[in-house]
């Protein structure tokens, strides 16, 4: 099956600074999902993005599909951005399956 | 909308016993999906349904899991008899089912297995 891989693995940030998370994936895509899960648990759907670049207030995505990458941009971090940010991937032909990242789990310290 | 409902949201119970846990997806949606997570194997899908009916179950650990859509607003997933390496959190999700579409995701049930 398709294999996703998300790094850094861990990230430590200052409130107010900026990051990059990477997913990189093994094989064509038509869906990609990034994700946010908090510390309580919970899983958001932060962007769909199979290509190209989207942007929702202080986050955005680039995905290269060609290139077989996805990037996700935080700027201006605040704590309530702490979580683990997972990066889903779907081949598509019909089917609606996603394989998830290992993730990268994000603490923003005050 | 009050987004996908689980229920319950915790459970603890013991080895050998029957669980039965509980999803309402997003009214309108038309795919409903089942996901695992644990610290060791991550988020893995189980189960997905479209227009009620199993699209694909290959991720379903073996047959002690069962899941079941008898309608398009809500969908069960019996573990009989439960073990205690079945101890995660259980989250459904759902998606309009349209194509290649958004996932949202429930609250999610932390199960823990004794």
């Amino acid at each position: 099956g398709i294999q996703v891989e998300q790094s850094p693995p861990d990230l430590i940030l200052q409130e107010g600074a900026n990051s990059t998370l990477r997913c990189n994936f093994s094989d064509s895509v038509n869906n990609l999902q990034w994700f946010h899960q908090n510390p309580w648990g919970q899983l958001i759907n932060l962007f769909y993005i199979p290509s190209g670049t989207k942007q929702n207030g202080r986050l955005s995505a680039t995905t290269v599909a060609t290139e077989r990458y996805s990037l996700l941009y935080i700027s201006s971090s605040q704590t309530t951005d702490s979580g683990v940010y997972f990066c889903a991937v779907e081949r598509g032909f019909g089917n609606e399956k996603l394989t998830f990242g290992t993730g990268t789990r994000l603490t923003i310290i005050p | 909308d009050a987004g996908v409902i689980q229920s319950p949201r915790h459970e603890v119970t013991e080895m050998g016993q029957e669980v039965t846990l509980r999803c309402k997806p997003i009214s309108g949606h038309n795919s409903l999906f089942w996901y695992r997570q644990t610290m060791m194997r991550g988020l893995e899908l189980l189960i997905y349904f479209n227009n009620n009916v199993p699209i694909d179950d290959s991720g379903m650990p073996e047959d002690r899991f069962s899941a079941k859509m008898p309608n398009a607003s809500f969908s069960t997933l019996k573990i009989q008899p439960s073990e205690p390496r079945d101890s995660a959190v259980y989250f459904c999700a759902s998606s309009l089912g349209q194509g290649i579409e958004t996932q949202y995701f429930g609250p999610g049930t932390r199960l823990l297995v004794l």
